[in-house]
């Protein structure tokens, strides 16, 4: 098992212009959460999918959204990138019970510029 | 609003010196609280959690919800403890985490 696995590794993209992140969990796991990593900073919430849907939502805006197929590996979209997109996006997955630990990929790096 | 503090940046100690890292909380009830490492060159990972209260490579935390403070330590640190560390609060559903802003530990000869 691989483990969680994130496409692309790296991604430049001009500001105005849409990005589609992908991720696919750990072997068995349900659940997929996404989180936005700025340099210096530790990873923020964006949103959590389970049975395809989204469960629950940090603070970022409608630019943010998200997709969880029935093989349970997910989707970010990001629309109308700013400069301030620029981080590394992290996948997570987990069982639905949250009291199992998440596991993480290796990120994705959007740079906008 | 739930948030994790970790004041300290970066922590420099030396071989065999104690280690504390500091982790404090804002959250009504009672949580449960985590301390994720990354390795250099490595993915985010779990390292502990506090309703496990178990050791890991030698790391401990304890939960005081008086200080709300769940701060990691270990009395001798290991050149190979050198990571980031991050504390982390789960709100919402258990698997929502809200990360502190992370301390460098840096153990040097």
């Amino acid at each position: 098992d691989a483990g969680v696995t994130q496409s692309p590794t790296h991604l430049i993209k001009t500001r105005g212009q849409q990005v589609t992140l992908r991720c696919s969990p750990k072997s068995g796991h349900d659940t997929v959460s996404w989180y936005q990593q700025a340099l210096g900073q530790g990873p923020q919430f964006i949103f959590q999918y389970y049975e395809e849907e989204e469960r629950q939502r940090g603070n970022f805006p409608d630019r943010f959204s998200g997709h969880q197929f029935p093989n349970y590996s997910s989707e970010l979209n990001v629309n109308a990138l700013l400069l301030g997109d620029s981080a590394l996006y992290l996948c997570a997955s987990s069982y639905s019970d949250g009291l199992y630990e998440q596991y993480f990929g290796p990120g994705t790096r959007l740079t906008v510029t | 609003a739930q948030r994790v503090t970790q004041p300290e940046k970066l922590l420099s100690v030396f071989k065999g010196a104690p280690v504390e890292l500091k982790c404090n909380y804002s959250y009504s009830g009672s949580p449960e609280l985590f301390w994720y490492v990354q390795y250099s060159r490595q993915r985010l990972q779990l390292l502990l959690r506090h309703i496990s209260r178990e050791s890991i490579k030698g790391f401990t935390a304890d939960l005081n919800k008086g200080e709300t403070s769940f701060h990691l330590k270990k009395p001798f640190a290991q050149e190979e403890d050198s990571a980031m560390y991050y504390c982390a609060l789960p709100g919402g559903t258990a698997s929502k985490l809200t990360f502190g802003t992370g301390t460098r530990l840096q153990v040097t000869l």
